[in-house]
């Protein structure tokens, strides 16, 4: 079985550039996530999607983030401008049903803003 | 809101010493659930066990084992016999209500052993 994919796997732009990663979850998995990963810290939740709705997105910070689920597979997660501060790996994960599941954890993409 | 603490942000072990990493954790919800991940050097995490708010039975797989007490909000993992392929990141983590929304993770704890 394919795990969570992925890209880019690396990133690096400038400030007030905008960026865009790729996640594809799981074949069959209902629920998607995006965390942020700052260096030496826990994953914080952006945003959870179970099939193509969201179910939490409180921290998302909606002024520059944003992401979709495509048809409830896919997703792209988006920032708009870059600030240093998202300087951090950004990491999908997926759960068969919803949150009470296991996640699964993609590799990850690290985003350096300069 | 939830909320889960892991107080020990280092540990370093000689290998096949035992090991136990904390996690205490805060919730308003009845039904929870609660998570171990391991995040090793090359940065994957991986999943290790789930534990639902109404199973406190302990549980044992392998070297690893699973202390879940209600009544210190406490889910403690303890390594027995400790090896250098133990060394990572671990979080605990939790996810509140009875679809598992409000996920949360700890700060982690790195687990260095020794050889």
């Amino acid at each position: 079985e394919a795990g969570v994919a992925q890209s880019p796997r690396y990133k690096i732009i400038e400030k007030r550039q905008s960026v865009a990663f790729w996640c594809n979850p799981i074949s069959g998995h209902a629920t998607l996530y995006w965390y942020q990963q700052i260096l030496g810290q826990g994953p914080k939740l952006l945003i959870q999607f179970q099939n193509n709705g969201v179910v939490d997105d409180s921290q998302l910070p909606k002024d520059r983030f944003s992401a979709e689920r495509l048809k409830g597979v896919d997703s792209t997660l988006k920032i708009q401008p870059a600030k240093l501060e998202d300087s951090a790996v950004y990491l999908c994960a997926s759960s068969l049903f919803d949150g009470s599941y296991e996640q699964y954890f993609g590799p990850g993409t690290r985003l350096t803003v300069t | 809101a939830q909320k889960v603490t892991q107080a020990q942000t280092e540990i370093s072990v000689v290998e096949k010493e035992d090991v136990t990493l904390d996690c205490v954790y805060e919730t308003r919800d009845t039904t929870y659930y609660l998570f171990w991940y391991k995040q090793p050097p090359s940065g994957e995490l991986v999943f290790l066990i789930r534990r639902n708010s109404f199973d406190e039975q302990n549980e044992i797989s392998g070297r690893y084992s699973w202390n879940f007490q209600k009544s210190t909000s406490s889910f403690n993992f303890t390594i027995t016999a400790s090896q250098v392929v133990d060394s990572a990141v671990y979080f605990c983590a939790l996810s509140g209500g009875r679809t598992g929304n409000q996920f949360y993770f700890g700060t982690g704890t790195s687990l260095t052993v020794i050889p």
